[in-house]
């Protein structure tokens, strides 16, 4: 099983700032790499897939880069709704298609 | 656009089995893949399994003992059962849609239902 590891834990960054989250995989999955935002009691939301493309309707100041083992996912100008749980998945190596532990961002 | 919605009978009684619904509305079922996932309480998400549309299925080894999924096509649904559930099944438990041929990522979610397991 690939065990994918978030860092930070939790992340405060002050509105308009920029924020990144870094995703480790345990073991190379490629580009097979996704990230998701969850606010509290909502499902959570695809924002990247393939490491790198934006999913449809997701701002462009969301951004993520990487491959292999190391992964990172940039928001560029952090605007009030963008404070929330992320979390990355990796779907190179399955069962089980592995998830972080989440990074939550907060305000500074 | 594609909608999912998560169902279900409400709480367990620990070694019992959990029975969920997920019904599609928008799209067909035909053709993708359809997950189940789930969260316990203030933890992080659990991929539990996936079932492909012409019922072909795959489980997470640390469940597979427990789990059977299943599908409908002619109600546009698909199912859940987790059996002998303990606690550690309390969880938020969402399904989703997923692709396929390393595109499994994982869009739309369901809203997700909490079901607890309780005396």
């Amino acid at each position: 099983e690939i065990v994918m590891t978030q860092s930070p834990a939790t992340l405060s960054v002050s509105p308009g700032e920029r924020a990144t989250l870094s995703c480790r995989a345990s073991q190379s999955v490629r580009g097979n790499l996704a990230w998701y935002q969850q606010k509290p009691g909502q499902a959570p939301r695809l924002l990247i897939y393939g490491a790198s493309a934006r999913a449809t309707g997701i701002p462009a100041r969301f951004s993520g880069s990487g491959s292999g083992t190391e992964f990172t996912l940039t928001i560029s100008s952090l605007q009030s709704e963008d404070f929330a749980v992320y979390y990355c998945q990796q779907y190179n190596n399955w069962p089980p298609y592995t998830f972080g532990q989440g990074t939550k961002l907060e305000i500074k | 656009q594609v909608q999912l919605q998560e169902s279900g009978p409400g709480p367990v009684k620990p070694s019992e089995t959990l029975s969920l619904t997920c019904t599609v509305s928008g799209g067909s079922i035909r053709n993708y893949y359809w997950n189940w996932i789930r969260q316990p309480p203030g933890k992080a998400l659990e991929w539990i399994g996936y079932i492909y549309s012409s019922g072909s299925t795959t489980y997470s080894p640390s469940l597979k003992s427990r789990v059977t999924i299943s599908v409908d096509t002619s109600k546009n649904q698909f199912y859940l059962r987790l059996s002998s559930v303990t606690a550690a099944d309390t969880a938020v438990y969402f399904c989703a849609k997923s692709y396929g041929d390393y595109s499994d990522w994982f869009a739309p979610w369901g809203q997700g239902t909490l079901v607890t397991v309780s005396s």
